[in-house]
C-alpha cells in the first residue's frame, strides 16, 4: 500500500512568488493534516481536514496560506505571496477515521516538501 | 501554553549500550502521545501510540512508557541502524500533534 506522497520534494522560489504544495494521503484516509518545521524549530501543526472540510485551522500563520481539499482526496497548500520566513519543510500526514472510537488515530507522515524562499 | 521538552537533545552511545530518552510535556486537552523516528531528509515514521498513564508498548529494541507528565523511550542493546532523531508528540484535542524538538541519537559500532 502506498504511503503519503508529497510533491514537489523541493521548491526554491523568490520572495513574493506563489508556490503550491500537494499532498496525496493514504487511500481511504479521511483525515489529512499539514505541519511544518521552520529552521531550528520543532514541527508545528497547521491544519486538519476531515474529508473536504477544515476541522481545525488554528495553526495557519496568516492569510497568505490557503489549504484546499476538493473532493476529499488530495490536498494543496498555497503560499501567496511567499516571504522569507516561510522557508522550511512542510509535512503532510493522514489517518483513518475510527468508527465509534474516541481514541485518536495514528497519523502517517509523508516525506515533506522543502521550501526555500530567497 | 503547551510545551513539550525532549532530553537529551543529542545522545551518542556505543553499540549495545542501553539508555532512555525523555519527553516531558504540559499540553491541554491531552488525549495520548505518539513516538516517531525520523531519518535525515525523510518524514517522521510512526513507532508507538500511548493513550493512558501506565501504558507500555514494545517493538524490537524499543520500549515506550507513559506517565501523567512524561514519556520515556527506552532503547535496549541498540544497533547502528537505530541512529535517528526520535520525536515525541502529545495529542491535543481532536487530532493535533504538539511536537518536541527531538533527541538526535547516534549509535557507534
Amino acid at each position: 500500500e502506498a504511503g503519503v506522497t508529497q510533491f514537489p520534494s523541493h521548491s526554491v522560489i523568490e520572495k513574493g512568488q506563489t508556490v503550491t504544495l500537494r499532498c496525496d494521503p493514504i487511500s481511504g484516509h479521511d483525515n489529512l493534516y499539514w505541519y511544518r518545521r521552520v529552521m531550528g524549530k520543532e514541527i508545528k501543526f497547521l491544519l486538519h481536514f476531515v474529508k473536504e472540510s477544515k476541522q481545525d485551522e488554528s495553526g495557519m500563520p496568516n492569510n497568505r496560506f490557503l489549504a484546499e481539499r476538493t473532493g476529499g482526496t488530495y490536498s494543496t497548500l498555497k503560499v501567496q505571496p511567499a516571504e522569507l520566513e516561510d522557508s522550511g519543510v512542510y509535512f503532510c500526514a493522514s489517518s483513518q477515521v475510527r468508527g465509534g472510537s474516541p481514541l485518536p488515530d495514528t497519523q502517517y507522515f509523508g516525506p515533506g516538501t522543502r521550501l526555500t524562499v530567497l | 501554553e503547551d510545551q513539550v521538552t525532549q532530553s537529551p537533545e543529542a545522545l551518542r552511545l556505543q553499540e549495545g549500550e542501553s539508555s532512555s530518552l525523555n519527553c516531558s510535556y504540559t499540553v491541554s486537552g491531552l488525549r495520548g502521545l505518539f513516538w516517531y523516528r525520523q531519518d535525515p531528509g525523510k518524514g517522521p515514521e510512526f513507532l508507538f501510540t500511548l493513550y493512558s498513564a501506565g501504558e507500555e508498548k514494545e517493538k524490537e529494541r524499543l520500549k515506550a512508557t507513559l506517565t501523567k507528565k512524561e514519556s520515556f523511550l527506552h532503547i535496549t542493546a541498540p544497533k547502528p541502524e537505530d541512529s535517528a532523531t526520535y520525536l515525541c508528540a502529545p495529542i491535543q484535542g481532536a487530532q493535533k500533534l504538539v511536537f518536541g524538538q527531538g533527541t538526535r541519537l547516534t549509535i557507534n559500532p
